[in-house]
């Protein structure tokens, strides 16, 4: 069965660094979310891109967020200077037609910022 | 008033009970219903989708929608210690093009 796959799986980092978390999604999928789970909460939702282009983001998703589909198969987001609090997991998600058929979820990137 | 509440538990029954894990939502635009089960350090995996009022079976599975009360739940039968996860129920809204997540209900079934 095809699945969204995510890398790395545990991403360490000093606080201020940039980091670039990747995902590759479902291959006939055309819309693409990332969401994130700090310890012991809800997971939240960050951004969604279809169509090449940010279709809705949270007011979590701020300057230091970025999101792009480098070629045909990539996903990325990058975080341009970590702080403390952005420690969580991450969350990739693809789905075939949008918000009307499900949205399936990669195993997620551990961001740990020291 | 949240979105979307779920009582996190944790829920703990013997093996072969029946398990009813349940959601409140606040948004009547609310369409899409989604549960997904999530093991430790894994993503969430979806086990039911519906956007209908009424019931939906899937094998042990059974997602049921209630609009008018605005309350959705999902029934386990015949519980198996592998079933022992966090289950999240999911509400797509459309407007917003997101999946609006409960705080997700830990379940232990004993062997």
């Amino acid at each position: 069965e095809p699945e969204v796959t995510q890398t790395p799986s545990h991403q360490v980092t000093q606080m201020g660094q940039e980091v670039i978390l990747r995902c590759v999604p479902i291959s006939n999928h055309l819309y693409f979310y990332w969401y994130r789970q700090i310890l012991g909460q809800k997971v939240e939702f960050l951004v969604s891109f279809y169509n090449n282009e940010i279709s809705e983001k949270s007011e979590i998703f701020d300057d230091q967020f970025s999101v792009e589909r480098p070629d045909g198969s990539n996903f990325t987001l990058k975080i341009r200077s970590t702080k403390l609090e952005d420690s969580a997991m991450y969350f990739c998600a693809s789905s075939d037609t949008g918000g009307r058929q499900p949205q399936h979820f990669g195993d997620g990137t551990r961001l740990s910022i020291l | 008033q949240k979105e979307v509440e779920q009582d996190p538990g944790p829920l703990s029954v013997p093996e072969g009970a029946i398990v009813s894990l349940n959601c409140t939502y606040s948004n009547s635009a609310f369409q899409y219903f989604m549960w997904y089960r999530q093991y430790s350090r894994k993503g969430p995996e979806l086990l039911m989708y519906t956007y209908s009022s009424g019931n939906k079976e899937d094998g042990r599975f059974t997602a049921q929608v209630d609009k008018s009360s605005k309350y959705i739940s999902l029934f386990i039968r015949d519980s198996q210690p592998s079933d022992s996860a966090t289950y999240l129920c999911a509400i797509f809204m459309e407007y917003g093009n997101k999946l609006v997540f409960g705080a997700g209900t830990i379940l232990r079934v004993k062997s």
